[in-house]
């Protein structure tokens, strides 16, 4: 497909469960992002690759939170311990690198919920 | 502390009308600024941006407003449509500096038929 997909959709852990989360981006586009969002808020960054590496990690919220982009194309976000204060949306969004760079694209996010 | 605020959680407005949505933020490091929106159950869609070079950009219904001094922008729908009807957020970036795009609360528009 042309755009952003990401899986699996919806996903249901228990408290303690690792769990792991896949992003496709659009093909040609070299920076990667993922996002967070809470029930009724906006989404709030995470963390930013571009091409396999990882240039921004200030928003992963502990270090249960890890990402990885090894051959700079499908991303992996993994959550180690989940906690339900994790239970949230996670979206990923892609961007190319010519100008404007900020336009990034969204897949439809993974539902995560942690009983 | 919110960066960017979308201070109206909602807004109604009747089919053929003008909608505005708001939005203000306090970083001056901003310089490049989205309006996204998004459907229940899918990812947020891009709509149109502006870079602070400009104070004004139009797509088609939509119109997005820059007021650099008062750290201000806003996004015009005309004529709205009941497709319009989702949540709309805004988002603020920096084009050289930090990628990552800092988003608002997000304001429910509803288009009423």
């Amino acid at each position: 497909g042309a755009g952003v997909s990401q899986s699996p959709r919806y996903k249901v852990a228990k408290r303690g469960q690792d769990v792991a989360l896949r992003c496709d981006p659009i093909s040609g586009h070299v920076s990667l992002f993922w996002y967070q969002q809470a029930l009724g808020q906006g989404p709030e960054f995470l963390t930013y690759f571009q091409n396999e590496a990882q240039l921004d990690k200030s928003g992963l919220p502990s270090d249960r939170f890890f990402a990885e982009r090894p051959e700079g194309s499908v991303s992996t976000l993994k959550i180690q311990r989940t906690q339900q204060e994790d239970s949230a949306v996670y979206l990923c969004a892609s961007s190319r690198e010519s100008l404007p760079y900020n336009e990034q694209f969204f897949g439809p996010g993974t539902r995560l919920t942690v009983l | 502390d919110q960066q960017v605020k979308q201070n109206s959680p909602s807004l109604s407005v009747q089919e053929g009308r003008i909608s505005i949505l708001n939005c203000d933020y306090t970083n001056s490091m901003f310089d490049y600024f989205l309006w996204y929106k998004k459907y229940p159950a899918e990812g947020p869609t891009f709509l149109i941006s502006i870079s602070s070079i400009k104070d004004k950009n139009e797509d088609g219904r939509f119109t997005v407003f820059l007021n650099k001094s008062a750290k201000h922008l806003s996004l015009h729908i005309v004529p709205s449509q009941p497709g319009d009807s989702a949540v709309y957020f805004c988002a603020a970036s920096e084009q050289t500096g930090r990628r990552a795009l800092t988003f608002g609360s997000g304001t429910r528009l509803q288009v009423q038929p």
